[in-house]
């Protein structure tokens, strides 16, 4: 298994500029996340995802959107651009209680390191 | 709301000292807690994890954590550091129903020769 797969690994922007971080995994996982992670403030949750077509919320969801039409596909897109977006963005996947694999641990991936200018 | 602080954004230990990251919580249902570590410029790997089994955990690389839900606390442990223990680690709260996982700010270990 690849485990949690993201790409590209690097990204620079312009301000308004829109693109897509891919994120996808191959073990069969309901539950995937995404993240980002800023100095001094964790990781903090911005959408996740409870199975192929239901997304939700977390912690900082505005200026990305997200769509789950697969199990193994969770792709995170931002629309226009900010300064404010520059992170570095991890995906996760778990799967649900009382299965395989051990309960709610998150599998993370390698991250994209974003700067937009 | 559920809610992790972790104590101390930085700890330094000297080498062969024991670490200790401090962690405590908020949940209004049982919880699921975890650690992980991450190394500089690489992603998060789960040291340990809490689901409500034995209270005291023992993970990989030698670190354990005490579930004491009357301090609502998950602190992480270990006996005696290694300079490859060197990175930052997380405290995470997880919610069985929905695959959400909120985490507090980071603990840096710094290990000292």
């Amino acid at each position: 298994n690849a485990g949690v797969t993201q790409t590209p690994k690097f990204q620079v922007l312009k301000t308004g500029q829109s693109m897509t971080l891919q994120c996808a995994q191959d073990m069969n996982h309901e539950y995937m996340s995404w993240y980002r992670q800023d100095p001094g403030m964790g990781l903090r949750l911005i959408h996740y995802s409870v199975g192929a077509g239901i997304t939700d919320q977390g912690e900082v969801p505005n200026g990305y959107n997200v769509s789950r039409s697969t199990t193994e596909d969770f792709p995170l897109r931002l629309l226009s651009a900010a300064p404010s977006q520059t992170s570095v963005y991890f995906c996760a996947s778990s799967s649900p209680s009382g299965r395989a694999p051990p309960t709610d641990t998150q599998y993370f991936g390698p991250g994209t390191r974003l700067t937009v200018l | 709301a559920q809610s992790v602080t972790q104590l101390g954004s930085h700890v330094s230990v000297s080498e062969g000292a024991l670490v200790l990251l401090r962690c405590n919580y908020s949940s209004s249902v049982p919880p699921y807690l975890f650690w992980y570590v991450q190394y500089p410029n690489q992603g998060l790997q789960l040291l340990l994890k809490y689901t409500s089994a034995a209270t005291l955990v023992k993970g990989i690389n030698g670190f354990e954590a005490e579930f004491k839900k009357s301090e609502t606390s998950f602190h992480l442990t270990k006996p005696s550091a290694h300079m490859s223990d060197a990175a930052e680690y997380f405290c995470g709260l997880g919610s069985s129903n929905t695959g959400k996982l909120i985490f507090g700010q980071g603990t840096t270990l710094q290990v000292k020769p």
